[in-house]
């Protein structure tokens, strides 16, 4: 079975510092994705990952993927406020149906 | 253009009412997805269709789950002699069968509460 994890579940950090999310999976996957949900909102897409090595960044957001040790990082720089959210990763469970197995998501708050 | 759009939003049930859930998918997207989310859960997954078949539904939690997308467009889950379990909130995605990233796009979602 398919299990996705990440930590910390929980993250207060102070604004303008770095840290990292990382969400390790059991099974093989060559796509990975990353979601932002605001409270009392649905998923916003921020990364799609489709092969070893893939980086992507967007503002002060970067993931990277490494399916050999099955591990994604979703790395903050100089964080915001506006950054408060829960962050999910979601592996493609490639069984032919391409459900997501989501992880249990990394509740971040960015203190002023 | 359109995103993935859900009916109702917000839904109070008695336990033991039956409820329907309605999910209007991206023009064009084939597959379509179920999922709910508990409080501070992450979503985990229903069942799928790919167009109008129902390829998967081996997250259905129980008999009293029922997912249908006649037409191969809009789905309905039906959720039959509510329980207080069953209060989360059902988020429904759809995506291109074979596009390149087979990303899903989410709806807002519908809360569900059994009281």
């Amino acid at each position: 079975e398919l299990k996705v994890e990440q930590n910390p579940l929980f993250l207060s950090m102070q604004e303008g510092k770095n840290y990292t999310i990382y969400c390790n999976y059991s099974t093989t996957s060559d796509r990975l994705y990353w979601y932002r949900q605001d409270p009392g909102k649905s998923l916003e897409s921020l990364f799609v990952l489709l092969s070893n090595g893939a980086v992507k960044q967007e503002g002060r957001l970067m993931a990277s993927l490494d399916t050999k040790a099955r591990l994604s990082t979703l790395h903050i720089t100089a964080a915001v406020h506006d950054l408060s959210a829960t962050y999910f990763c979601a592996v493609d469970g490639a069984s032919g149906t391409y459900k997501y197995i989501f992880g249990t998501g990394t509740r971040l708050k960015v203190l002023a | 253009g359109a995103g993935v759009s859900q009916s109702p939003r917000y839904k109070v049930a008695k336990r033991g009412q039956d409820v329907a859930l309605r999910c209007d998918p991206i023009s064009g997207h084939v597959s379509l997805f179920w999922y709910q989310q508990a409080l501070g859960q992450g979503p985990e997954f229903l069942t799928y269709f790919q167009n109008e078949a129902q390829l998967d539904k081996s997250g259905l939690p129980s008999d009293r789950f029922f997912a249908e997308r006649p037409e191969g467009s809009v789905s309905t889950l039906k959720i039959q002699r509510t329980q207080q379990e069953d209060s989360a909130v059902y988020l429904c995605a759809s995506s291109l069968v074979g596009g390149p990233t087979y990303e899903q796009y989410f709806g807002p979602g519908t809360r569900l509460t059994v009281t």
